[in-house]
């Protein structure tokens, strides 16, 4: 297993357009956060799913936003009607049972023109 | 409210200095404190995870202290090398599941 992996690494999008990433964790890691960072700051957290239950969502996750991992295995992040505003890097990172510790995949860096 | 700072925010430094990296955060209720280092545009890796109930962690040329009672941490790299030139994030998980970033120092080695 070579880690989190998060597809695609890059995409450019009109503005209004729909736009969905994949992320498929480290096998077997049953919990699995999302993260949004831009330029200069550190990542900011979106939601969190233990298998697939999606436990925790910020106030950052607009109704635009949604997040699903219906087998407990791999999690999409769809952005629908985006906007300029949503030009950053999507992280994703997962975690195994018993441990806190978290890891990260490459991210996916959306461009919104 | 839970945040976490770094300082200083970029730092250039001459190959071969041992160097600090500092964080802190606003609640020592903590369960762990993870250091992890980011290349210009790519993801993040792990360095360090501390344990609340830890003072310390090492791995090789890196050695992460964490006090929780002060709300601080400080991550020292050791005979700094070209190739540590990143920028290095500090992350806390507070109670919830979520971790809280700093903003990251941006290291420069120079050779």
């Amino acid at each position: 297993d070579t880690g989190v992996s998060q597809d695609p690494r890059h995409k450019i999008t009109k503005r209004g357009q729909n736009v969905t990433f994949r992320c498929d964790p480290i096998s077997e890691h049953n919990r699995l956060y999302w993260y949004r960072q831009t330029l200069g700051q550190g990542p900011e957290f979106l939601t969190y799913f233990q298998n697939e239950a999606q436990l925790e969502k910020s106030r950052l996750l607009s109704d635009r936003f949604s997040a699903e991992r219906p087998k407990g295995s791999f999690s999409t992040l769809e952005i629908q009607r985006t906007e300029q505003g949503d030009s950053a890097m999507y992280l994703c990172a997962s975690g195994n049972r018993g441990s806190t510790e978290a890891f990260f995949g490459q991210g996916t860096r959306l461009t919104v023109v | 409210k839970q945040e976490v700072t770094q300082i200083p925010a970029a730092l250039s430094v001459p190959e071969g200095e041992n160097l600090v990296l500092n964080c802190s955060f606003t609640d020592s209720a903590i369960y762990n404190l993870q250091w992890f280092r980011q290349d210009p545009g790519k993801g993040l890796t792990s360095l360090l995870l501390i344990q609340s109930s830890q003072r310390e962690q090492t791995s090789g040329r890196l050695n992460a202290s964490l006090d929780k009672s002060s709300g601080r941490s400080t991550l020292y790299i050791a005979a700094s090398q070209p190739g540590d030139s990143a920028t290095y994030l500090c992350a806390v998980l507070f109670t919830g599941n979520q971790f809280y970033f700093g903003t990251g120092t941006s290291l420069t080695v120079i050779p």
